[in-house]
Parts: C-alpha cells; structure tokens; sequence
C-alpha cells in the first residue's frame, strides 16, 4: 500500500496570503495524484488531479505540482472560502488517501 | 446537472447488516466507474470499493474484503454497497463518487454525494 504523508497537519494563514500544502508518497506514484478540498459537513471537492490539472470550475489561485514522491498544492492568495481541510490522494496502486491538512485562519 | 444521492445509513448492531444505494443522474451511469468512500467522524478519508462501469470488474480495500460487496443496476442508474458483517470501527459517513475518465476503474472522483451515516453499535 502507497502511504501518502501530508505536512504540515495544520496550517494557520490569513486571507491574501499564499498557503502551500505538501504530500509525500512512500513510493513513486508518477503524476497520478489529486488534491481534493473539504468544508464541514460537505462532501471533498476535487481540485487538482494528474498533479498539475485544475479540475472543471476550480479558481486559478490553486495550482499543484510534482511528480515521483514529493507533491504540492499552493494556493497564491487564500480567500475565506479556501480555509479548509485538504486531502491528497493517488491512483498508481489502488487508491489511497493522504491525512489531510487543515488551513485555517 | 451531475447529482448523487446516498441512502440506506442508519444504525446496525456489530455483525449485522446493511445496504446502501446511490441513485446518480445528470450524467452517463453507464460510461464511469462507481467508487465508495468512507469518512469515520472527525477521521480523513479512507477508500471503500470501486466498480467498472459495466459492473464486470469490482475492487476493494482490504480492511473490507469479504465483507462487503459492490454492484450496480445500469437500467436504474443506481450503485450498491451490500455491508456485511459489520464491525464498529465501519461506523462512519459513506460516500459515493463518479469517476473522473469513465473507463478507468480506480480513478479520482470528481463528483461526490452528500452521504450516509452508518453507525454500528449495540
């Protein structure tokens, strides 16, 4: 199983600042990682997946990048909204989350 | 309009039973895997079991192997997720979720239901 590490566990930023969020695989898992976003008592939202691919209607303040074991997701300029928990996950061998990162003001 | 809606949680004893439904609309049923995901209160995300979007093939995490099955009802546009053998640590939100490229069967998931509660306990 491919264990996916998310650092730091908690994130504390105000709005307009850049937030940067990092996952770490055990083992390679190529691009094929996503990022998802979670608000309370809502499903995840997906945001990124292939590391770098903004999914349909995602703002461009959220970019992702990295490959092998080591992956980002960078929000340029965090709004209210953004402040969340964010979950990564990969697809190269059955399908694992990350434990999350909570951005919080 | 892509919308997913999970029923069927509720609370079950430890060894009993239960079945979820996710009746999906607004897409293709028939062209995109299924997946199930599950979200303990409080806990991250955990994967549950994905299924092809013919039903012919079937996946699952081992923390649930042999006791859960997944399936489908094309003509009804609906996923199943028969529990069995419930343990109290399955206690958690369900989720269900479309796959992002249709064909591939463990894929990210780009639209998620509202879920489920299941909670096992006497």
């Amino acid at each position: 199983e491919i264990v996916l590490t998310q650092s730091p566990a908690t994130l504390s930023l105000s709005p307009g600042e850049r937030a940067t969020l990092s996952c770490r695989a055990s083992q390679s898992v190529a691009s094929y990682l996503a990022w998802y976003q979670q608000k309370p008592g809502q499903p995840p939202r997906l945001l990124i997946y292939d590391a770098s691919k903004r999914a349909i209607g995602i703002p461009a303040r959220f970019s992702g990048s990295g490959s092998g074991t080591d992956f980002s997701l960078t929000i340029s300029s965090l709004e209210p909204e953004d402040f969340a928990v964010y979950y990564c996950q990969q697809r190269t061998n059955w399908l694992t989350f990350g434990g999350g990162t909570r951005v919080e003001i | 309009e892509v919308q997913l809606l999970e029923s069927g949680g509720g609370l079950v004893q430890p060894g009993g039973s239960l079945r979820l439904s996710c009746a999906a609309s607004g897409f293709t049923f028939s062209s995109f895997a299924m997946t199930w995901v599950r979200q303990a209160p409080g806990k991250g995300l955990e994967w549950v079991s994905s299924i092809s979007n013919t039903g012919g093939s079937t996946y699952y995490a081992d923390s649930v192997k042999g006791r859960f099955t997944i399936s489908r009802d094309i003509s009804k546009n609906t996923v199943f997720l028969q529990m069995n053998s419930l343990r109290d640590d399955d206690s958690a939100v369900y989720y269900c979720a479309k796959g992002l490229e249709g064909l591939r069967v463990l894929d990210y998931s780009d639209y998620w239901g509202q879920g489920t509660l299941v909670t096992v306990s006497s």
